[in-house]
């Protein structure tokens, strides 16, 4: 079936520095991935829509220059952090359908991204 | 603004009850919902989607959709101590992106 990789799983980083989660879709195109953020016994929240060959758009309260998306090809999306900050620590998780768009392809998670700045 | 509500438990049941969980949503226009399970540290994971209003089963577990009264349910028979878990619903309008409720904790007590 589909599956979506994320990479890395783990990362821990310094205050200020930037971090870059990598997204790919394995065996299906994906003209559309979602960037969802989760912290502690809280749900997802979706924060930006990634969409291939043209700019994210992002959910109210996201800040575009702090979390820059590119869709460059049909299977990867990345989403870097950039200047880091403690408040940043949370858990990214991406998200993909098939391009086709079929009702019944619904959507697939990467196994989420544990982010934590020092 | 679109809203997914779920009780946030948590929801304790006895190994071989059925565990029954709960979403309302805000959107009257949606027109999938999705359950997924999420393990403490994990990513979700689809258990069903529904899209037409009734019942859809699948193994033991069984999705209901009233759209006249925006809610869709979860029944899990049989439950065992593996389906101890965070079950998030989730509503799709369009556009492919899902709302999610703050999810139900499940403990299924041996």
């Amino acid at each position: 079936g589909a599956v979506v990789s994320q990479h890395p799983s783990r990362v821990i980083c310094k205050s200020g520095t930037s971090v870059k989660i990598e997204c790919r879709s394995l065996d299906f195109q994906a003209t559309t991935m979602f960037w969802y953020r989760q912290f502690p016994k809280k749900s997802l929240m979706l924060m930006a829509t990634s969409n291939e060959g043209s700019k994210a758009t992002y959910e109210q309260g996201v800040e575009k220059d702090k979390f820059l998306i590119n869709h460059a090809s049909l299977t990867l999306s990345t989403l870097t952090v950039t200047s880091a900050h403690p408040e940043d620590s949370s858990f990214y998780i991406c998200s993909a359908r098939d391009g086709r768009g079929s009702r019944d392809s619904p959507l697939h998670f990467g196994n989420g991204t544990r982010l934590t700045v020092t | 603004q679109k809203e997914v509500e779920q009780n946030s438990g948590p929801l304790s049941v006895p190994e071989g009850a059925i565990a029954s969980l709960n979403c309302t949503y805000s959107d009257r226009g949606s027109q999938s919902f999705f359950w997924y399970r999420q393990y403490s540290g994990k990513s979700p994971e689809l258990i069903m989607f529904i899209y037409s209003n009734g019942d859809k089963e699948d193994g033991r577990f069984t999705a209901q959709l009233n759209k006249a009264s925006q809610y869709v349910s979860l029944l899990i028979r049989d439950s065992q101590p593996s389906d101890s878990a965070t079950y998030l619903c989730a509503v799709e309008g369009g556009s492919y992106q899902l709302t999610f409720g703050k999810g139900t904790k499940l403990s299924v007590i041996p």
